[in-house]
């Protein structure tokens, strides 16, 4: 089975600090994608990577950063951590593009204070 | 401007009755259409894909259609347990693009 998994379940930060949520994936999937899910508004892409040191934005990039220096690892960077960046962050593998399943991990719940 | 939308509302069923979920999009040219099943605080999970050349795709008591005129998908469980209580997403991917784009989801509610 994929697995995915992701640094933190929950994380309390303060406004302005930098905060690094990490995404590992154990099946040598080609695809990362990191997304902020918010109800009402439900998934969005916020950087997606398609190969080692590769990435592309996605709809809400602004204010985000993202690294894949490993081909099963993709962090995503809060530069400057602001209260509207309080969401549930969901990282999701696949195996290529093309319409793929993508494998979830559980999420991390980032509050900013 | 493009849009995909679910039925925001909860769908509440009795147990043993078919649930229809709803997926309408516009401005799109999807290649494929999934569906994920969410459960409280939990990543979505894929349950199925239809192409965009394909009526109807069927997976145990799972079954998706896929009308590219009325650009809409149905997904229907049958014979509903209350262990199918969750929130269902469906996702376009997009002809010729990596993106998959997400609807905000139907929270299904199986009754006993």
């Amino acid at each position: 089975d994929v697995k995915v998994t992701q640094s933190s379940r929950y994380l309390v930060k303060r406004t302005g600090e930098k905060v690094f949520l990490e995404c590992v994936q154990d099946m040598d999937h080609e695809n990362m994608f990191w997304y902020r899910q918010d109800p009402g508004l439900g998934l969005r892409l916020i950087y997606f990577s398609y190969d080692v040191k590769m990435k592309e934005k996605g709809d809400i990039p602004e204010g985000y950063s993202v690294s894949r220096e490993k081909k099963e690892r993709f962090s995503l960077i809060l530069e400057s951590a602001s209260t509207n960046q309080t969401s549930m962050y969901l990282c999701a593998s696949s195996l290529l593009s093309g319409g793929y399943e993508q494998y979830f991990g559980p999420g991390t719940r980032l509050t900013v204070t | 401007s493009q849009k995909i939308e679910q039925n925001s509302e909860a769908l509440n069923i009795q147990e043993g009755k078919t649930a229809t979920l709803t997926c309408n999009y516009t401005n799109y040219s999807p290649a494929y259409l999934q569906w994920y099943r969410q459960d409280p605080g939990r990543g979505p999970v894929f349950l199925l894909l239809i192409r965009e050349n394909e009526k109807e795709k069927r997976k145990e008591r799972l079954k998706v259609t896929f009308d590219t005129t009325l650009k809409q998908s149905l997904f229907h469980i049958t014979a509903s347990q209350p262990a199918d209580s969750a929130t269902y997403l469906c996702a376009l991917v997009v002809s010729g693009t990596y993106k998959y784009i997400f609807g905000t989801g139907t929270r299904l509610k199986v009754l006993a």
